[in-house]
């Protein structure tokens, strides 16, 4: 079984701050993992994912992630937030031997001015 | 470049009533999914299909039909509707669950739908 947890409801963070977004994963195999972010009464969009390789990946807009084997953990970061970041981030996981993505409950961002 | 078409956006359903969500993508993806997305629970995968004419169940399927007759295409059939269904559901596409990831997900803009 595979899973994904978010621990954080919510991050307020103030814009030009750093912005972080926890995610732990749990899989029986190698994981491959992914971000997508949620804009308001729009579909998911995707990030940046991790398959193999490098632990940091950079994405769109900015962001990065961190995979960390060790701490089965996927933390998304941006170095300096904007008020626009501000939306539903969820992280999801699989197994590579598998298709089915797994998501968090997602955490809601909001970067204040 | 449409991608992932979802329609219709909103629809409120009586008790007992049926209806079909629609979704088409123009990408020639293979794998389609469904989910639905519930407040502070994340998405849920109600079924997904590898391609036309394969489909099968995922987390939460009971009081769901899906039919997969062309690569385009992946309806989504609600035969009774039951106040538990109420949720916004979301529909999606990938290439392939070919190593290396080619298998992003692209998310249609969702259908949000109330069983009262």
């Amino acid at each position: 079984a595979q899973s994904v947890a978010q621990p954080e409801d919510q991050v307020n963070v103030a814009e030009g701050n750093p912005l972080t977004v926890k995610c732990t994963y749990s899989v029986s195999g190698n994981p491959y993992l992914f971000w997508y972010v949620q804009y308001p009464n729009r579909g998911l969009q995707f990030l940046l994912k991790y398959i193999t390789g490098d632990n940091l990946v950079k994405g769109s807009y900015g962001f990065e992630a961190e995979f960390n084997k060790s701490q089965t953990s996927f933390h998304l970061k941006k170095p300096s937030a904007l008020v626009s970041d501000s939306a539903l981030y969820f992280c999801a996981v699989r197994d590579i031997s598998d298709y089915k993505l797994s998501f968090g409950a997602g955490t809601t961002v909001t970067v204040r001015a | 470049n449409a991608g992932v078409t979802q329609t219709p956006k909103f629809r409120i359903l009586k008790i007992g009533q049926s209806m079909t969500l629609q979704c088409a993508q123009d990408m020639n993806h293979n794998y389609m999914y469904w989910y639905r997305q519930d407040p502070g629970m994340g998405l849920k995968l109600i079924y997904y299909s590898v391609g036309a004419g394969i489909t099968d169940k995922g987390e939460v399927p009971n009081g769901y039909n899906v039919s997969r007759s062309t690569t385009e295409d992946f309806p989504l059939r609600l035969e009774l509707a039951a106040p538990s269904q109420t949720s916004v559901y979301f529909c999606a596409s990938s290439y392939s669950r070919l190593a290396g990831g080619r298998d992003i997900q692209y998310f249609g803009a969702g259908t949000r739908l109330s069983v009262l």
